[in-house]
């Protein structure tokens, strides 16, 4: 049981430079999300997925695309690059609340993206 | 208008002394749902405790602790018998579930330092 998994852990781009980031869980989650987490600041909710087929912006979606690609995994599209998408970025994944059940969000261990 | 407030920048607790981290928040929802994650510096994110909005009583995970005050709208995390090892970053965030989704938001973050 990997928990949720990201891939690459580190990436440099150029300016104008397309990339996908990978995402996947074994947990039978249905929610998946991700974030960025910018210096001093907490994480901010890019994109995220309620369940496989469906995907909705989060509060910074401006340069990002997303594909539910199936339960297990989430990728994030940067299609041109730019500088102020230089971030780390998680991926996330929890199962939807029931009422009265315990919850979490796990988390995968971070892309960091440094963009030139 | 920011949903999550954490007021402490950073703070500095004695080994083996109890902390407790300020959380709060703003809601017009009933149902929602409350986490504290630990970030050490290694970067990943580790979930510590949850508290359902509707759970009367207030979470406790071994050392860890949720004050909550929902009249209040807080939700402080008490963590006792401090060790060096909690030094990290410390997020509060809020689940809010909407029509079909659950959306997280986070705070800024505490700074924790621990001191032998």
């Amino acid at each position: 049981n990997a928990g949720v998994t990201q891939t690459p852990k580190f990436q440099v781009l150029k300016t104008g430079q397309s990339m996908t980031l990978q995402c996947a869980q074994d947990m039978n989650h249905n929610s998946m999300y991700w974030y960025r987490q910018d210096p001093g600041m907490g994480l901010r909710l890019i994109y995220y997925s309620a369940s496989e087929g469906t995907t909705d912006k989060g509060e910074v979606p401006n340069g990002y695309n997303v594909s539910r690609l199936n339960k297990r995994e989430f990728s994030l599209r940067l299609e041109s690059a730019a500088p102020s998408q230089t971030s780390v970025y998680f991926c996330a994944s929890s199962e939807r609340l029931v009422r009265g059940y315990q919850e979490t969000q796990y988390f995968g261990p971070g892309t960091r993206l440094l963009v030139l | 208008a920011q949903k999550i407030t954490q007021t402490q920048p950073g703070m500095f607790v004695q080994e083996k002394e109890a902390v407790t981290l300020d959380c709060t928040y703003d809601t017009s929802d009933q149902s929602y749902g409350l986490f504290w994650y630990k970030q050490p510096s290694s970067g990943e994110m580790i979930f510590l405790i949850y508290q359902g909005s509707y759970d009367e009583q207030n979470a406790t995970e071994g050392r860890y602790s949720l004050n909550f005050q929902k009249a209040r709208k807080s939700a402080n995390l008490v963590i006792s018998a401090s060790q060096l090892g909690d030094s990290a970053m410390y997020f509060c965030a809020m689940r809010e579930r909407k029509t079909s989704y659950d959306k997280v938001i986070f705070g800024p973050g505490t700074s924790l330092s621990v001191i032998p």
